[in-house]
C-alpha cells in the first residue's frame, strides 16, 4: 500500500529556510498523481501548501506562493518542500499527503513533521 | 482566499444525529463538486472521510454522509459513536489550489 514518510530538521532558525522531504513507498512518484505539503500550526488548523505533480508542475497557495518551492526527486522517489524566510508563524506540524483514489481528496497521509521556528 | 468557515463545536448524545456545515463562496464550495471531509483525533494525521461532496472511501462507516447545497456543504454522522468524537475539517478544490475549513469540535456527550 502507498506510505509516505516526512522527514527533515525539527529546529529552524528564524529568517532561514525550512526543508522537508516525503518519502512516497508503495508507488511511484510517476503515477499520475498530485503530491501536496499541508501544514498545521499549534492547536490551530489545517493549511494547504501547494501541489506538485511528477512533471513538475506545481501549485501553490497563494498567501505562501512567494517563499514556497515544491520539487521532485524521482531518482530517490520523494518530493521536498523549501520554505524561506521563516518566522515563529511558521510552525508547525507539515504533513505530505496525495490523493490516490480520491482525485480531489488526500486519501494518504504521512505521519507529520513537528517543525518549530526559534532561535 | 479565506478559509471556509465551520461551527466551533457540535455535541451530541451516542445515537443522535450530528450535521456540520461548510460555507464557502462561488469560488470554491459553490463551483466545484469537489468538496472533502477530513476527521482528526489528537496527535494523529487527517483521515479522509468523504470526497467529492458525497463519496466514501472503502472502510468508512456509512453513518457518516456529505452533501451540498450551493456555496455550503455539510457531513452528517447519523448514530453518534463514542469514537466520532474527534475535530472535523472541510476542504474545497478551488482551481488550482485548495481550501480548508476553520475546523469543528466534534463531543459525543
Amino acid at each position: 500500500q502507498v506510505q509516505l514518510q516526512e522527514s527533515g530538521p525539527g529546529l529552524v532558525k528564524p529568517s532561514e529556510t525550512l526543508s522537508l522531504a516525503c518519502e512516497i513507498s508503495g508507488v511511484s512518484i510517476s503515477s499520475h498523481k498530485w503530491w501536496h505539503w499541508v501544514r498545521q500550526p499549534p492547536g490551530k488548523g489545517l493549511e494547504w501548501i501547494g501541489e506538485i505533480y511528477h512533471s513538475g508542475s506545481t501549485n501553490y497557495n497563494p498567501s505562501l506562493k512567494s517563499r514556497v518551492t515544491i520539487s521532485v526527486d524521482k531518482s530517490n522517489n520523494q518530493f521536498s518542500l523549501k520554505l524561506s524566510s521563516v518566522t515563529a508563524a511558521d510552525t508547525a506540524v507539515y504533513y505530505c499527503a496525495t490523493n490516490q483514489a480520491a482525485n480531489f481528496g488526500f486519501d494518504i497521509w504521512g505521519q507529520g513533521a513537528v517543525v518549530t521556528v526559534s532561535s | 482566499q479565506s478559509a471556509l468557515t465551520q461551527p466551533r463545536s457540535v455535541s451530541g448524545s451516542p445515537g443522535q444525529s450530528g450535521t456540520i456545515s461548510c460555507t464557502g463562496t462561488s469560488s470554491d464550495v459553490g463551483g466545484y463538486n469537489y468538496v472533502s471531509w477530513y476527521q482528526q483525533h489528537p496527535g494523529k494525521a487527517p483521515k479522509l472521510i468523504i470526497y467529492d461532496v458525497s463519496k466514501r472511501p472503502s472502510g468508512v462507516p456509512d453513518r457518516f454522509s456529505g452533501s451540498k447545497s450551493g456555496n455550503t456543504a455539510s457531513l452528517t454522522i447519523s448514530g453518534l459513536q463514542a469514537e466520532d468524537e474527534a475535530d472535523y475539517y472541510c476542504c474545497s478544490y478551488a482551481g488550482s489550489l485548495y481550501i480548508f475549513g476553520t475546523g469543528t469540535k466534534v463531543t459525543v456527550l
